[in-house]
């Protein structure tokens, strides 16, 4: 049975501060890790992560895949107002198969 | 191309009415789902395909039935409308499928239908 696990599920923090949002997951035949920001609308696709150890950026958002303990992590630096919303991740398998998401990470930056 | 496009944005139903939920996607992809997001919780897999002719459950299928003649449409039926139907629901769709293999790939969203069942 897949399990995909996500902490904290929600944070709240000060304009500034830099946050770390963790998802560990359990499924056969794991390929990739899909992260995607959610505000009051669609989710929006931020990073695709395939190799072990290699970061992604975009901005001041950032995302690191471990292939071998089964989790990534997605940090953001300097966080803005903006930046609030939910965070959710997702792995992919090889094969032709369902993508089932995280519980997600709400996360709150107050000024 | 207009991406991953969803009918109706809104649609309130009565208790036993049913409706379809419409999905179409211009980008000839072969993976196609149905996610419910319910207040303050994450997506939720209710059906998904991965090609025109094929479909298999997700993780919350009761109530929903959905089929797939062409690869563009992918709608969810609701035969009998009940109060805990009540949700956001997002379409998603990407090129991954039983053809294209292509696994390393995001998936596109539609906008959402808000469904509320009286």
């Amino acid at each position: 049975e897949d399990k995909v696990v996500q902490s904290p599920l929600s944070l709240v923090v000060h304009e500034g501060d830099t946050v770390t949002l963790n998802c560990s997951y359990e499924v056969t035949n794991f390929r990739s890790l899909l992260w995607y920001k959610q505000e009051k609308k669609a989710p929006t696709f931020l990073f695709m992560l395939t190799s072990s150890g290699i970061e992604k950026k975009s901005g001041r958002l950032s995302s690191i895949l471990d292939k071998k303990e089964l989790f990534s992590i997605l940090n953001i630096t300097a966080t803005q107002t903006g930046d609030s919303a939910v965070y959710l991740c997702a792995p992919r398998r090889t094969s032709y198969d369902k993508v089932i998401f995280g519980p997600g990470t709400s996360l709150s930056v107050i000024p | 191309n207009a991406g991953v496009t969803q009918t109706p944005k809104f649609q309130v139903l009565k208790t036993g009415q049913s409706m379809t939920l419409q999905c179409a996607q211009d980008m000839n992809h072969e993976y196609m789902s149905w996610y419910r997001q319910d207040p303050g919780m994450g997506l939720r897999l209710i059906h998904y395909s991965v090609g025109a002719g094929i479909t298999d459950q997700g993780e919350v299928p009761n109530g929903y039935n959905v089929s797939r003649s062409t690869t563009e449409d992918f709608p969810l039926r609701l035969l009998s409308a009940a109060p805990s139907q009540t949700s956001v629901y997002f379409c998603a769709s990407s090129p991954q499928g039983q053809l294209s293999r292509a696994y390393n790939s995001p998936l596109h969203f539609g906008n959402g239908t808000r469904l509320t069942v009286t």
